[in-house]
């Protein structure tokens, strides 16, 4: 069946150092690509997505880049602060429904 | 606005009893799914209801069942509770995408943490 893994399922950074999380996908028909931070305790929160059509988003620190060919995308966070500290979780669409598949998560860690 | 609210917050269980947890969301959203999260495993789809009246399985729908009687409230029903069910349960909601057909965002409740015992 159609899955999404997410690398590296953990990731300690400096204050001020760019971030990386790595998604692949399996769905050739997948066409929408969230990023969700999950605070401990709380809630998963939409914190930027790309389409199909798209190759690259960016809002402020976050941007997300999309390679179709290789059916992999990935979240960038510039500029990290420790209130970047979460849960990261990527998500891909269900062969082109509305449904999502999440990948496992990345723990991100950023230390003063 | 609320957003998308979950009730109840905790629930302790004990194996065999049954229960049912409520979801409302007030953003006129036509699409509602309930997931599951365990550790190291995210989050995973037990059902979903793209309008009033409509229910569809997810991932991992054995055990449980779903109701949409109303547009804003998408309830989940556990018959029989197990050990396994054991987790945190989230809603979530989003609009029907436009005639593009690609996905929208979804927008989650503050989850159920359940414990069957």
């Amino acid at each position: 069946g159609e899955n999404v893994e997410q690398h590296p399922s953990t990731l300690s950074v400096q204050e001020g150092d760019s971030a990386v999380i790595k998604c692949t996908y399996s769905d050739s028909a997948s066409n929408y690509f969230p990023w969700y931070k999950q605070e401990l305790g709380k809630r998963p929160q939409l914190i930027i997505d790309i389409r199909s059509n798209v190759g690259e988003k960016k809002d402020q620190r976050i941007a997300v880049t999309l390679n179709k060919t290789a059916k992999h995308f990935s979240l960038h966070i510039t500029e990290t602060q420790p209130e970047d500290s979460a849960v990261y979780f990527c998500a891909a669409s269900m062969g082109g429904t509305d449904k999502l598949i999440f990948g496992t998560g990345t723990r991100l860690q950023v230390f003063p | 606005n609320a957003g998308v609210t979950q009730t109840p917050k905790f629930r302790v269980l004990k194996t065999g009893q049954s229960m049912t947890l409520l979801c409302a969301q007030d953003m006129n959203h036509e699409y509602m799914y309930w997931y599951r999260q365990d550790p190291g495993m995210g989050l995973r789809l037990i059902h979903y209801s793209v309008g009033e009246g409509t229910t569809a399985k997810g991932e991992v729908p054995d055990g449980y069942n779903v109701s949409r009687l109303k547009k804003q409230n998408f309830l989940l029903g556990l018959e029989s509770a197990a050990p396994s069910q054991t987790s945190v349960y989230f809603c979530a909601s989003s609009y029907r995408p436009g005639t593009s057909g690609i996905g929208v965002g979804q927008y989650f409740g503050p989850g159920t943490r359940l414990t069957v015992t």
